[in-house]
Order: structure tokens, then sequence, then C-alpha cells
């Protein structure tokens, strides 16, 4: 069974720019969540999605966003990159959004 | 705002050598989770606690739960170098939104 796929899992980008980072689930994981990994704050949480639906969110600026698809696959955008944006961005899929997550191996964002 | 607090942060251990991890949060809940992450890579989940008193083991760590104080401990048997890596744990109240610790990075030495 194929685990929970993250691309690109490197990218530079430059301040302003915007970038999005793509997640594909585990088969039949309904659930998609998003987290920030910096060596300052730690493991953040971002948002979560489920049947396309955002249900929860974290406390960062309107810059991130997401979104999930029908096949419940999930993007996420940072518009006007700062340096501080700077992180490791982990997805992890749940079947229900309750209970244990499975992280793929995250987007490293470098902002320059 | 849940807080979840980790000690020791940091740990060098021998090989041969028990320790543990502690695991302190704020507020209630009934769900704890510990990961792993090796340097660069994603998070690998070892345990799923659900219940107060609720015990699991797997080879050389044993990880238990107690809400009633908040507490959840990861406890090392036997350190062998191929344990060396940060360890999470996390609680979540809401879905999926998981609250984690600082970390704990663990070096085993030979």
């Amino acid at each position: 069974k194929a685990g929970v796929t993250q691309t690109p899992r490197y990218l530079i980008k430059t301040r302003g720019q915007q970038v999005t980072l793509s997640c594909s689930p585990i088969s039949g994981h309904r659930s998609v969540s998003w987290y920030q990994q910096t060596p300052g704050q730690g493991l953040q949480f971002l948002f979560e999605y489920f049947s396309e639906t955002q249900r929860n969110k974290g406390n960062f600026p309107g810059r991130f966003s997401g979104r999930q698809f029908s096949n419940s696959r999930s993007e996420m955008n940072v518009s006007t990159l700062e340096l501080g944006d700077s992180a490791l961005y982990l997805c992890a899929s749940s079947f229900s959004g309750a209970g244990e997550l499975f992280f793929g191996e995250g987007s490293r964002l470098t902002v320059l | 705002e849940l807080k979840v607090e980790q000690n020791p942060l940091f740990l060098s251990m021998q090989e041969g050598k028990n320790y543990t991890i502690y695991c302190n949060y704020s507020t209630t809940s009934d769900r704890l989770y510990w990961y792993r992450q090796d340097p660069g890579k994603s998070l690998e989940s070892l345990f799923v606690l659900l219940s107060n008193g609720a015990v699991k083991q797997e080879g050389r760590l044993m990880a238990s739960l107690d809400t009633k104080a908040r507490l959840s401990t990861l406890h090392i048997t036997a350190a062998v170098h191929d344990l060396s890596a940060t360890y999470f744990c996390a609680v979540d109240i809401t879905l999926s939104q998981f609250y984690f610790g600082t970390g704990t990075s663990l070096t085993v030495i030979p």
C-alpha cells in the first residue's frame, strides 16, 4: 500500500514569490492535514481537509491556503513568500481525521 | 492554548542503558501519539495510546499514558545505536489538529 506522497521534495524560492505544494494521501484516506516544521517553532498545524472541505485551520496568516480535490489529493499554497516561511512542510493523511496520522516525506522549502 | 512539553530535549545515552522520555500536556485528552523522526526524514508512527493506563511495547520501546496526570512516558530499554533519532509526542483534541511536543533528540553512543 503506497504511503503519503508529497511533491516537490525540495524547492528554492525568493521572497515575494508564491509556491504550491502537492500531497497524495494513502488510498482510501479522505482526511489530509498539513503541518509546518521549523527549528524554532517545531511542528505546527496549518489546516485539515476532508471531502474537499476545510474543517480546521491553525493560526497562520491568510497567505497560507489549501484545497482538496475530489480524489482526496490536496495542495497548499503560500503567497508572497517571506524568509520565515522556510520550513519542512509535512502532509499527513488519515481515514476520517480522527486518530493516527500518516505523514509524507515532506517538501523542504527554502526562501531566499 | 494546549501545551505539550517533553523532557529532556536532548539525551545522550550509552548503548545498553535504560532511560525514559516524559511528555506532559496541559489539557484533557485521551489520545496520545508517539512519533520518531530521523534527520531529514518524515515522522514515523510508533505508538497510539487511546485510553488511561494504556501501555504499548515494540522492541526496546514502551509507551504508557496516564490521562489523569496528563503524562505519557516513552521508556527505552537497553538502547542500541539504531534508536538514535528525534522522538515526538503529540496530543489531538480536535480533528487532525495534533499538538506536538518539542521533541527529544536521542543519541545512543556505542
